[in-house]
């Protein structure tokens, strides 16, 4: 089974400037995908970035990117330039890749989460 | 377009009352998980289900919990005899079908026992 740990319960940044939140995963597979959530206090999950492991590129959405190291099997999300809105619980997410895996292998996993605060 | 819909988005309910939560998915998703998030932890998988069918249950408890997912309407994760343990957000997220990699998730259901 997979896990996923997320070691930094808590973390804080400055407005403006830019924090990494860390994340690790355990697996024997060799196709999946990771992917970091975003829960504000309205508790929505909002998808922030997703990453195929089968990419070597990081994947970059705007203020946010990755840095995906699959040997290390670690998968950290930049946030540059943070802002107040960025202030949530961020949990980072496993997911298998098989097109034509089970049932079971379709769910996400889920790390604990980090809290993110913003510090204006 | 309306996303993933859930209601009721908060549900009280004394120890022993049943729980009963729905979720809508998006137009054109076939396919819908369950997850529970209890306070201070990340969300656990407990059931995936299809139209009709329950595909894997198991993250599911053995005993109180039932879900499903009627050929139409929403589907229902169902808790009988509900105890304090059980208060939790309940999540649902929709994918349009097996080989999709994207979950959309609902706003939750906060279920309070008292």
């Amino acid at each position: 089974a997979q896990t996923v740990t997320q070691s930094q319960p808590e973390m804080s940044v400055q407005e403006a400037e830019t924090v990494t939140l860390s994340c690790t995963y355990d697996t024997s597979e060799s196709d999946y995908y990771l992917f970091w959530y975003k829960q504000p206090p309205s508790r929505q999950m909002i998808l922030v970035i997703r990453q195929e492991a089968y990419k070597q590129q990081n994947a970059t959405e705007n203020r946010f990117s990755v840095n995906f190291q699959k040997a290390a099997k670690s998968f950290s999300l930049k946030i540059s330039d943070s802002q107040l809105g960025d202030a949530a619980m961020y949990f980072c997410a496993y997911r298998s890749y098989s097109l034509i895996s089970s049932g079971s292998a379709r769910q996400l996993t889920f790390g604990s989460g980090t809290q993110l605060t913003v510090l204006p | 377009n309306a996303g993933v819909m859930q209601n009721p988005r908060h549900l009280v309910r004394r120890r022993g009352q049943e729980a009963r939560l729905r979720c809508s998915p998006m137009k054109g998703h076939s396919h819908v998980y369950w997850y529970r998030q209890l306070p201070e932890e990340g969300l656990k998988f407990m059931v995936y289900l299809q139209k009709e069918n329950i595909i894997d249950e198991s993250g599911m408890p053995k005993e109180r919990f039932s879900a499903e997912f009627p050929k139409e309407g929403p589907s229902i994760l169902r808790i009988q005899q509900v105890v304090r343990g059980d208060s939790a957000a309940y999540f649902c997220a929709s994918s349009p079908g097996a080989a999709s990699y994207e979950q959309y998730f609902g706003p939750g259901t906060r279920l309070t026992v008292t």
